[in-house]
């Protein structure tokens, strides 16, 4: 069965810091990955999506970007964080959206 | 994707049957209507989806209009752990799902 895994849970970071938030799939090849950001009391935002290695679309202009390095693993960075930041991320990954979103747990980050 | 329109937040008592509506009078024929619900501090989970035909599942079950301008997805009998944020995506781009701010469904003792 496939299985999406997403770390950390949380996160505290200080403004200006760097950021690394990795997501991997298991039991599919070839996935379309998402990232999603979700502030508080508001929807969910597409930020990246990627539809193969080293495939990136970004959705919004901003302060962070994203790899896909190898064909399960998706990567949510960001050289400085600024406090806008701060949120909840969601990796999620698909066959075809069609056919439905699998997403992990989300990291909560808060920028300080 | 199709514009939706939701209410921002409904109230259902303990065992009792929801109906959640949405409207997504641009959908075009070919786009799915999907719905996925997000429980607190959780990332959403998939629901149902349909194109023109009711559909049912373990979860819920889903009732389209015959225009396709709207549908309703049926909770049969509420229970606490379905207090949750319920998203309806009308049509989806081949990869990307557009969700909106969905409806707040809270669930009475």
């Amino acid at each position: 069965s496939q299985t999406i895994h997403q770390w950390p849970a949380t996160l505290v970071q200080p403004v200006g810091s760097p950021l690394s938030l990795e997501c991997t799939v298991e039991g599919t090849s070839n996935p379309n990955l998402y990232w999603y950001r979700q502030a508080a009391g508001r929807g969910l935002q597409l930020l990246f999506y990627s539809v193969g290695i080293g495939q990136i679309s970004s959705e919004v202009p901003q302060n962070l970007s994203a790899s896909r390095p190898q064909d399960r693993q998706f990567i949510l960075s960001s050289k400085k964080l600024l406090l806008s930041d701060s949120g909840f991320y969601l990796c999620a990954w698909s066959v075809l959206a069609l056919y439905g979103y699998t997403f992990g747990s989300g990291t909560r980050l808060t920028v300080v | 994707d199709a514009k939706t329109t939701q209410p921002n937040s409904m109230e259902s008592n303990e065992e009792e049957p929801v109906h959640l509506p949405c409207n997504h009078s641009t959908i075009s024929g070919t786009d799915y209507i999907h719905w996925y619900r997000q429980l607190p501090s959780q990332g959403p989970e998939y629901v149902i989806h349909g194109l023109t035909s009711n559909v049912n599942n373990r979860m819920a079950s889903l009732a389209i209009a015959e225009d396709r301008k709207s549908s309703t997805l049926i909770l049969h009998r509420a229970t606490l752990r379905d207090a949750a944020v319920y998203y309806c995506i009308g049509g989806a781009g081949s990869y990307q799902l557009t969700f909106g701010k969905g409806t707040k469904l809270s669930v009475i003792p």
